[in-house]
């Protein structure tokens, strides 16, 4: 069975760098079946996406963040990791990873999730 | 990027009724939308993937119809874990975008 789990520091403080990482177990991130994204909730509203690492390091990333964001992989820990720079309240919520399967030309559906982490900007 | 417009943005229901929630997108999408469960702490479980595709478990209750720009989730006798929220969310282009979710309540 496939697991998702993401860890990194839960308070960060204003203009400074979120990191977290996601550590995939029972699969592996290398493999072009699948796509490897970031998505995050800020508390109480919907889901936004942030990015993706697709096998070979190939990366996508939301235009609304592109200038602050890098999506990275590392195959010999089967992980990947976020990491966005300058942040502010705005950057406050809870961060999935998730497996992103895709099914013909659609550029897919996230079947597997981690189960979140909160990540809260605050000095 | 796709706008994703759910209605209602809430609801209220009894088990064993029939509840319809709408996803309406920008732009055409053709059959490239998917459904979402969430309850409250855990993360979104698919339900639903291009349009009327059932994820492996999901009870056959949970249905989805539509194509191009509406798009509906149906269950057809709402049971007590129901209750929840439910999101939408495009797999036509990027940026990938989510509606806002309907919340099922008692």
């Amino acid at each position: 069975q496939l697991q998702l789990q993401e860890s990194g520091p839960g308070l960060v403080k204003p203009s400074e760098t979120l990191s977290l990482t996601c550590a995939v177990s029972g699969g592996s991130i290398s493999t072009s079946t699948y796509y490897w994204d970031w998505i995050r909730q800020p508390p109480g509203k919907g889901q936004e996406w942030v990015g993706t690492f697709y096998y070979g390091g190939t990366t996508y990333y939301n235009p609304s963040l592109k200038s602050r964001i890098s999506i990275s992989g590392d195959t010999s820990k089967n992980q990947f990791s976020l990491r966005l720079n300058y942040v502010t309240a705005a950057d406050t919520a809870v961060y999935y990873c998730a497996r992103r399967v895709r099914v013909g030309p659609s550029t897919g559906s996230f079947d597997y999730w981690g189960q979140g982490t909160l990540v809260t900007v605050s000095s | 990027d796709i706008q994703m417009t759910q209605s209602p943005s809430s609801l209220s229901a009894s088990v064993g009724d029939r509840v319809s929630i709408t996803c309406r997108t920008s732009q055409s999408i053709g059959s490239y939308l998917n459904w979402y469960q969430q309850k409250p702490g855990k993360a979104p479980k698919l339900l639903i993937y291009v349009v009327s595709s059932l994820q492996s478990g999901v009870p056959s209750r949970f249905s989805g119809s539509g194509s191009g720009t509406d798009f509906t989730l149906t269950i057809s006798s709402l049971q007590p874990e129901d209750f929840a929220t439910y999101y939408c969310q495009q797999g036509y282009s990027m940026p990938l975008t989510f509606g806002g979710g309907t919340k099922v309540e008692i």
